[in-house]
């Protein structure tokens, strides 16, 4: 699976757009960018993915590169509830064969300040 | 409401025994997974399952043993032949089959052992 590069942490002030970039430069050309989130002591909350093309649902909005080589994520109005731990995960679909498990490095960190 | 659950949220163990975590999910996923957390770290693989009767182990499964009688079940042992055990645990479970899936958490059991 390709490496995911994050920053350790970000602040964004309620109400504005968190932008969360997320650098994958070696992904290759069937892998999926994943997003999760992680709120303090709480198992891990699916986002979105996406492969080539901008994906957006009710949580937030995915931007990737037209090279694929980094994506952002977008909160569009973070709220005090969205601070938490976010993972940039890269991964090729399944195969039908072995494991499907997700690598979750350290993430980034999003404090959202009133 | 579905859902996977973990019980119990804390749970605290003398070193030398072992202990037994419980992963319940009402999703008919074939897949299920157990993770490992620790402070400030992202999560490790410990053991997957992809149908009843069947699992295999990820990346940190020495110390541990799990079983799948049932599809929906999916519980953890944690030996005392684990070094470490203090932890925060975390299940996951996940459609199969070829293509994208993403992962649904439980909401954790966090391990203490003294």
């Amino acid at each position: 699976d390709a490496k995911t590069t994050q920053p350790p942490s970000m602040d964004c002030a309620e109400g504005r757009a968190a932008n969360l970039p997320c650098n994958h430069s070696t992904i290759s050309g069937n892998e999926y960018v994943y997003w999760y989130r992680q709120i303090h002591s709480q198992g891990p909350q699916y986002i979105i993915h996406g492969l080539k093309n901008n994906e957006t649902n009710e949580m937030a909005s995915l931007i990737i590169t037209e090279d694929r080589k980094s994506s952002t994520l977008i909160l569009p109005h973070a709220t005090l509830r969205d601070t938490a731990v976010y993972y940039c995960i890269v991964r090729p679909p399944y195969s039908g064969a072995g494991s499907y498990q997700l690598t979750f490095g350290k993430g980034t960190k999003l404090s959202v300040i009133p | 409401d579905g859902g996977i659950t973990q019980s119990p949220k804390y749970l605290f163990r003398k070193e030398g025994q072992n202990v037994t975590l419980s992963c319940e999910q009402n999703l008919n996923h074939d897949a299920m997974y157990w993770y490992r957390q620790d402070p400030g770290q992202g999560l490790r693989l410990i053991y997957y399952s992809q149908i009843v009767n069947d699992f295999q182990k990820g990346d940190i499964a020495e110390g541990y043993s799990v079983s799948r009688e049932k599809k929906e079940s999916f519980p953890l042992t944690v030996t005392s032949a684990q070094k470490n055990p203090t932890a925060f645990y975390l299940c996951a479970s996940s459609t199969l089959g070829q293509g994208v899936h993403e992962q649904y958490f439980g909401p954790g059991t966090r391990l203490t052992v003294t």
